[in-house]
């Protein structure tokens, strides 16, 4: 059974920073891609960042670039997301996903874990 | 963009329902359909815009190609009643639909 179990997700004060991570088990991790996606109430889903299966490309939204960097270890299947200069639109619950991707283009759905909560206030 | 309709959709246990997603521009059939229960993380039901997804059962589909697509639920059971988004894989950066509430 696929298994995406997430971790990190705290009260931050706006500027700060923050480590979320994803452990996945269930699938053989080095053949999927992982993307992280948000969601909140009032903007609903957006895709943030996905890590290719060698984790050798990296995608960001225009909202995060430069300021959140996804990584991968694969001794361990998990991947991370490094966050910085933290916004209080950046406050909503984080999924990490699994998606399938073909040289560079999506070949199927996110399959999702259940997410962790990320608070920027001060 | 991806716009979906109608927002909120009132129907009766046992019936069948339509949900419409719209992209801007082409999207090829690079269009997944996910279902979001209270407080529960989303579940991909359709990728490619009208393969279904492991264990999703075969009175959910979907069709469609380019910028218009759709989501049939026949025999709606009580678990159906629930937010679904569509999301297109075409371009960068993937983007998902507001979603429409399916409710009783």
């Amino acid at each position: 059974e696929v298994e995406l179990i997430e971790s990190g997700g705290d009260l931050v004060q706006p500027g700060g920073s923050l480590r979320l991570s994803c452990a996945a088990s269930g699938f053989t991790f080095n053949k999927y891609a992982i993307s992280w996606v948000r969601q909140t109430p009032d903007k609903g889903l957006e895709w943030v960042s996905t890590i290719d299966d060698g984790g050798y490309f990296t995608y960001y939204s225009a909202s995060v670039e430069g300021r959140f960097r996804i990584s991968i270890d694969n001794s361990k299947n998990t991947v991370y997301l490094q966050m910085s200069s933290l916004r209080a639109e950046d406050t909503a619950k984080y999924y990490c996903a699994r998606l399938q991707m073909i040289q560079g283009v999506p070949m199927d759905g996110f399959v999702w874990g259940q997410g962790t909560l990320v608070t920027v206030s001060s | 963009v991806m716009t979906q309709s109608p927002a909120t959709l009132s129907v009766s246990p046992g019936e069948t329902v339509t949900l419409s997603c719209r992209a801007s521009q082409s999207v090829d059939a690079k269009l997944a359909w996910y279902q979001q229960r209270p407080g529960q993380a989303p579940r991909l039901l359709i990728y490619g815009a009208s393969t279904r997804a492991t264990g999703v059962p075969a009175r959910v589909s979907g069709s469609g190609s380019g910028t218009e697509f759709t989501l049939t639920i026949s025999g709606l059971q009580s678990e159906d009643f629930a937010v679904y988004y569509c999301q297109q894989s075409n371009n960068w950066p993937l983007t998902f639909g507001p979603g429409t509430r399916l409710e009783i």
